[in-house]
């Protein structure tokens, strides 16, 4: 299996664009969650799925984030507009349910930089 | 949700085992215990997971004590590519909090040649 895969793995951009990060889990999975990592901060929960449907994006910074998973293949989080302060390092992960047991996969990260 | 201590940084030679220990005075009486570590420039990985008993698994072992109000990750040959932060992190089994992984500043494990 191929793991998490995320795209892109680096992002730069300008204050006020929009950023679109991609995940595409492993399959067979049908739990999918968002993380942010900053020195600051260190790792956050931004979201998490379970078959699709967002469960709790009580991490959600504000409204200028949003994530989708149309299907269970495929999900995105997008920034708009973006700041500096969105720099951070985006992983994405998956794991087969979304209990306590349940292992989740790592994807390698999307490194974004907001100037 | 029930939160657990670290030392912030150890050192350890190769090939020595490493004792890396986390204290979690609050865990609750169905809180699982995981351990996660993540390398330079990569994204977490799993580790090991314990409930009450010790567990072992061809990556490390967990040691949990008997009140469950600290828990050790044992490296028993520690690599040059066992460097990396870990993390022990509570997961509830139940309540708002189910199956979330909260990662907290972790333990800077540096292996020397």
């Amino acid at each position: 299996d191929a793991g998490v895969i995320q795209s892109p793995r680096h992002e730069v951009t300008e204050m006020g664009q929009e950023v679109t990060l991609r995940c595409k889990p492993i399959s067979g999975h049908n739990s999918l969650f968002w993380y942010r990592q900053t020195m600051m901060r260190g790792l956050e929960l931004l979201i998490y799925f379970n078959n699709n449907v967002p469960i709790d994006d009580s991490g959600m910074p504000e409204d200028r984030f949003s994530a989708k998973m149309p299907n269970a293949s495929f999900s995105t989080l997008k920034i708009q507009p973006s700041e500096p302060r969105d720099s951070a390092v985006y992983f994405c992960a998956s794991s087969l349910r979304s209990g306590a047991t349940d292992t989740q996969y790592f994807g390698p990260g999307t490194r974004l930089t907001v100037l | 949700d029930a939160k657990t201590t670290q030392p912030n940084s150890m050192e350890s030679n190769e090939e020595e085992p490493v004792h890396l220990p986390c204290n979690h005075s609050t865990i609750s009486g169905t809180d699982y215990i995981h351990w996660y570590r993540q390398l330079p420039s990569q994204g977490p990985e799993y580790v090991i997971h314990g409930l009450t008993s010790n567990v072992n698994n061809r990556m490390a072992s967990l040691a949990i004590a008997e009140d469950r109000k600290s828990s050790t990750l044992i490296l028993h040959r520690a690599t040059l590519r066992d460097a990396a932060v870990y993390y022990c992190i509570l997961r509830a089994s139940g309540g708002t909090s189910y199956g979330k992984l909260t990662f907290g500043q972790g333990t800077i494990l540096t292996v020397h040649p």
